[in-house]
């Protein structure tokens, strides 16, 4: 069961433009949302996050939109340069009945993002 | 450098064997957390634990089990190794109060 699902396996953007990625989820209890960077041999690096009580936020070039209705979330770069070229992780954070400060993070599949010159 | 780390990067092993994965939170992370990364595939989440005691439990397998020590450090124990355990696993860790998590390099698996 793929609660979060990123539908775009790579995504190519002239450097300078905005690049776009996207997200859906299908679970309501997800409470908080993250969005991470990898590059090869890395560990995922913590981009830019927002909780469900909001619906914009925003740090330097990029730019979270949470659309709760329709259970979406995007992540825009603008404007896009060739060190952002790596793979995009979306998660969702899920609070746990199983102890105070239970969580786990469900990540989608990732969007390879390529920056072209 | 996200100040959590992993040893060791790469382990190469047979299969039926036992393998200890380590990791070190940020200094004042008191949550870690263990995930796995197979070919093509995301990240799955395994196990949380915090303040030496285990609070999340994922798609670990009963093969699969985790501590954490009373100097936070945490170690992942993976036995009875099958070819299908090959993937990257990474640690993370984070405060109390708030829900980004930070990840470590991870430790590369490969089960010949």
């Amino acid at each position: 069961d793929q609660q979060v699902k990123q539908n775009s396996p790579s995504l190519s953007v002239q450097e300078g433009r905005i690049s776009i990625l996207n997200c859906d989820y299908t679970n309501s209890m997800f409470d908080y949302f993250l969005w991470y960077k990898k590059y090869p041999a890395e560990g995922p690096t913590f981009l830019i996050s927002i909780s469900s009580i909001k619906d914009k936020n925003e740090d330097g070039r990029f730019t979270v939109f949470l659309n709760k209705s329709a259970k979406h979330l995007s992540l825009h770069i603008v404007p896009s340069q060739p060190g952002d070229s790596a793979v995009y992780f979306c998660a969702a954070s899920a609070s746990l009945s199983t102890g105070p400060r239970a969580q786990k993070l469900v990540f989608g599949q990732g969007t390879r993002l390529t920056i072209n010159p | 450098d996200s100040g959590v780390t992993q040893t060791p990067k790469h382990l190469i092993t047979a299969t039926g064997q036992r393998v200890t994965l380590r990791c070190s939170p940020r200094s004042g992370d008191l949550s870690v957390y263990w995930y796995q990364q197979s070919l093509d595939q995301g990240l799955q989440f395994l196990i949380q634990y915090y303040n030496g005691e285990e609070r999340a439990k994922g798609n670990i397998l009963e093969r699969f089990s985790a501590q954490q020590f009373p100097d936070l450090h945490s170690e992942l124990n993976l036995s009875s190794l099958e070819l299908g355990d090959s993937a990257l696993y990474f640690c993370a860790s984070s405060q109390t109060s708030v829900t980004e998590q930070f990840f470590g390099p991870g430790t590369r698996l490969t089960v010949l």
